[in-house]
């Protein structure tokens, strides 16, 4: 089945540094992925959808100047979270979908970001 | 705008009794319904998924969940609950848009469920 490969699964960084988050889809070409970020004992909310080789989609409220979003090949989604801060400490998750069709997303396994 | 809801915070069931966790839907269109299972610190694992045909899915480790157009609600069942499946399940809608690109996914707030000895 489709997988979907997330990296670092958690990381730990201080304050005023920047984290990239890598997400891979293994066995599909994803034309579309998805991120999420989760709070704790929280749903998960969209922060943005990115279609490979165009700009992301920020969902109202996310600041795209501090969670930048590459998807530039059909495999690979990164999340820079730049200029970390405390707040940002969560639990990101990303999500896959070759797009067309009827829908199937794949989600990667999280990654736990805490900024000290 | 497509919304879920997830009325119960925590469902309660001892083990081998049947287990019921509710989600209804909102969508404009024809709806595109999934279930996720999420252990702690872990990523979401895929359930089941109903897109067309028959309104009663199966899906992994024996839960199914039924499709109910009248009610908007996509409700997932388990026959006899284990220990195991305690864990945290969201119901999530998306649909096709008009390029028959799929939508983005919206989630539930999710519900605990635990099982008892």
């Amino acid at each position: 089945g489709a997988v979907v490969s997330q990296h670092p699964s958690w990381v730990i960084c201080k304050s005023g540094t920047s984290v990239k988050i890598e997400c891979r889809s293994l066995d599909f070409q994803a034309t579309t992925m998805f991120w999420y970020r989760q709070f704790p004992k929280q749903s998960l909310m969209l922060m943005a959808t990115s279609n490979e080789g165009s700009k992301a989609t920020y969902e109202q409220g996310v600041e795209k100047d501090k969670f930048l979003i590459n998807h530039a090949s059909l495999t690979l989604s990164t999340l820079t979270v730049t200029s970390a801060h405390p707040e940002d400490s969560s639990f990101y998750i990303c999500s896959a979908t070759p797009g067309q069709g009827a829908p199937g997303y794949t989600f990667g396994s999280g990654t736990r970001l805490t900024v000290v | 705008a497509q919304s879920v809801a997830q009325p119960e915070d925590q469902v309660n069931v001892a083990e081998g009794n049947p287990l019921t966790v509710k989600c209804t839907y909102s969508v404009s269109g024809n709806p595109y319904l999934f279930w996720y299972v999420q252990y702690p610190n872990r990523g979401l694992q895929f359930l089941l998924k109903y897109i067309t045909g028959d309104n009663l899915v199966k899906g992994s480790y024996g839960f199914e969940a039924e499709f109910n157009k009248s009610q908007t609600s996509f409700h997932l069942k388990k026959p006899s609950a284990l220990v195991s499946d305690s864990a945290l399940y969201f119901c999530a809608v998306s649909e096709l848009d008009d390029t028959g690109t799929a939508s983005k996914l919206t989630f539930g707030t999710g519900t605990r469920l635990q099982v008892t000895l």
